[in-house]
């Protein structure tokens, strides 16, 4: 099952700009979480967020939450080319057990 | 240093061979999962435990088992393994489920079965 989708599965940008990137979801969920993996590597969790919050920040990283739109975006700002990797968003399960669905993932290539 | 630890990081094998991956953590974890990713499909949840011989099914758990005898461990067994389990293992543990705390994951291992 999928409950989590991310926006674009791609994305490529120069040094310095923002990227920004979606995650929709299908039904109503307690928390969201980003993470981000770099190439072949484990899972780095960056931020959590939960139905009661609508914005938090990390450094570079702002997350928002629509839970009227089921969505969710992470903006990272003034990319750098650490920052290259693919993120995902992780979503309660739909069925209200205690899975966690994770999203397909962006692909974030910044260029220099 | 907190740490989910994976033992191994590559394994080729091949079909029918049991096999068994660990997973060990030093957090006092309560939660822990094994995921499986492949190319164009994300993570997919395989098990998960919510503590000490307390399992249950993800969204893929056909030919996999696991068992949670001590609550640092979760290893993930392949009974007869078959090549569509060749694919990149993750196991990750949190204090709770729910997503209520962040996940810690290894660093995975790559199976291959040929």
């Amino acid at each position: 099952s999928q409950q989590g989708e991310e926006d674009p599965q791609a994305l490529s940008i120069q040094e310095g700009e923002n990227a920004t990137m979606n995650c929709s979801y299908k039904t109503s969920i307690n928390n969201l979480q980003w993470y981000r993996q770099n190439s072949g590597r484990g899972l780095v969790h960056l931020i959590l967020i939960r139905s009661n919050e609508r914005e938090k920040h990390s450094g570079r990283l702002r997350v928002t939450l629509d839970t009227s739109k089921k969505s969710s975006s992470l903006l990272i700002t003034a990319s750098r080319a650490a920052d290259t990797a693919s993120y995902f968003c992780a979503t309660d399960s739909p069925n209200r057990d205690d899975k966690i669905i994770f999203g397909k993932g962006t692909r974030l290539h910044i260029l220099p | 240093e907190a740490q989910v630890t994976q033992n191994p990081r590559y394994l080729i094998t091949v079909t029918g061979k049991k096999l068994t991956v660990t997973c060990s953590q030093n957090m006092n974890h309560e939660y822990m999962s094994w995921y499986r990713q492949d190319p164009g499909l994300g993570l997919r949840q395989i098990y998960y435990s919510m503590n000490v011989e307390v399992t249950d099914k993800g969204d893929v758990p056909e030919g996999y088992k696991v068992s949670r005898k001590e609550k640092r461990n979760f290893p993930l067994i392949l009974e007869s393994p078959s090549p569509n389990q060749t694919s990149l293992y993750f196991c990750a543990s949190s204090f709770f489920g729910n997503l209520n705390t962040e996940a810690f994951f290894g660093q995975g291992t790559r199976l291959t079965v040929v």
